[in-house]
């Protein structure tokens, strides 16, 4: 889930499992929802988006799912490699303009 | 490769001085964001243009100014460094239609 404190929430899994990070969000007049992935020195690099209009969309060994009734958001990673290893940042739009307010950021760690 | 080019990777400051952090996209998108980040708290908005000639304050706008003289450039100016804007800043741009928004991979600034 996203952290409230100042140690990010950590998911260790181990390669080859499926990963599962949560995030809920908090406005819900919400429409556009975003997973992006962020490595040690980098920027955060965009993953999957999905419309408020749907309740899941997949891309390449990643499935996002929405439940806007408990206003949730998770990003499932199949088969998850070290490469994977990174935080993970929930994102909505405010629905006031391009703004896009972040969660504070999940922590995946993969082991061999 | 086209994106976001952010100057200067990192820079220590003197409390006081006047900074521009620099920011050029080459996608030809319409908006553009200034984040900062700090641990524990996420991506916080600093400040915003929805198109050239147009900008808007973030959640975190004090101590900071912006212009947008043109659709590629986006600065961020510290007119008096203080040691809490001691972060990571972020830009990002997106197109008019609310799409994801695609990141740089940030200046470190370190104010002492």
């Amino acid at each position: 889930g996203e952290s409230v404190g100042l140690h990010l929430p950590t998911l260790s899994v181990q390669e080859g499992d499926n990963s599962i990070i949560n995030c809920a969000y908090s406005n819900s007049a919400s429409d556009y929802f975003i997973w992006y992935k962020q490595e040690s020195g980098k920027g955060p690099q965009f993953i999957i988006d999905i419309r408020s209009n749907m309740d899941k969309r997949q891309g390449q060994r990643v499935t996002v799912l929405l439940n806007k009734t408990v206003k949730h958001l998770s990003l499932q990673i199949a088969a998850t490699q070290p490469g994977d290893s990174a935080v993970y940042f929930c994102a909505e739009n405010r629905g006031s303009g391009y703004a896009l307010n972040f969660g504070k950021g999940t922590s995946l760690l993969v082991t061999p | 490769i086209a994106g976001i080019t952010q100057a200067p990777t990192s820079q220590i400051l003197a409390a006081g001085r006047r900074m521009t952090l620099r920011c050029t996209q080459d996608m030809r998108h319409n908006a553009m964001y200034w984040y900062r980040q700090d641990l524990g708290l996420g991506l916080r908005l600093i400040h915003y243009s929805n198109t050239a000639g147009t900008t808007g304050k973030g959640e975190v706008p004090d101590g900071y100014s912006v212009s947008r003289a043109n659709t590629d450039d986006f600065p961020l100016t510290l007119a008096s460094a203080v040691p809490s804007q001691t972060s990571v800043y972020f830009c990002a741009s997106s197109d008019v239609s609310g799409g994801p928004q695609h990141f740089g991979d940030g200046t470190r600034l370190s104010i002492l």
